[in-house]
């Protein structure tokens, strides 16, 4: 079975200071994992994804995450926080990056932009 | 990119009422598609998955005879939630991929359903 955790269902930063939004998984599988952004009332958006290759993955909107299996976790950074990524974000873990396979979000943190 | 246009955005509704809702690939073939619900700030919860032309597998403890999906081509999907009343009330959420490897899940913005 897979799960994720994230921890923190909220973090509040200053603007332009750093963003780290922390997730641990659990797979019995080597996993691919996924960071999405929900702004409110809307779908989600994927931010990024690692599929095994580098570990250091960059995604859109100046975040990127480290994959660290020693450490089963794939935390989530941006050096400078903007006002306009404060919104919901899913760490999330699939077993294979395919149409027929499940996605597990984890429970998601809310993330505030202090001005 | 892939476009997943969902329907309606917002649907407000009488208890006993059936609602239905759509799920649309408008660039791609969507072979699977998914629906998910989201409880106020609650993570998504996968209902069940969905293939053209067959029948959905639905995830346990949801309803299918609650919660039908009907998937009949490469482009719709539908949910259609039988007898709402109000504990149905939530963010239903799509998302659809198309065949191959390697294929991401494209969402739709979501449909609050509230029923009075």
């Amino acid at each position: 079975a897979q799960s994720v955790t994230q921890l923190g269902s909220h973090v509040s930063v200053s603007e332009g200071a750093l963003v780290l939004l922390r997730c641990n998984y659990s797979s019995s599988v080597p996993p691919y994992l996924f960071w999405y952004v929900q702004y409110p009332n809307q779908g989600l958006q994927l931010l990024l994804k690692y599929t095994s290759a580098a570990t250091l993955v960059k995604g859109i909107n100046g975040f990127e995450a480290e994959f660290k299996k020693s450490e089963t976790s794939f935390h989530l950074t941006k050096p400078s926080a903007h006002m306009s990524d404060a919104a919901e974000y899913f760490c999330a873990v699939s077993d294979l990056y395919s149409s027929a396979s499940k996605i597990i979000f984890g429970s998601g943190t809310r993330l505030s932009i202090r001005p | 990119g892939a476009v997943v246009s969902q329907h309606p955005s917002r649907v407000i509704c009488k208890s006993g009422t059936s609602v239905k809702i759509e799920c649309r690939s408008l660039d791609f073939q969507a072979t699977t598609m998914f629906w998910y619900r989201q409880f106020p700030k609650k993570s998504l919860m996968l209902m069940a998955t969905s293939n053209e032309g067959s029948k959905a597998t639905y995830e346990q403890g949801v309803e299918k005879d609650k919660f039908l999906i009907n998937h009949a081509s490469l482009t719709l999907s539908t949910l259609t939630v039988t007898s709402a009343h109000p504990e149905d009330s939530s963010f239903y959420i799509c998302s659809a991929s198309t065949r191959g490897y390697n294929q991401p899940q494209h969402f739709g913005d979501g449909t609050r359903l509230s029923i009075l």
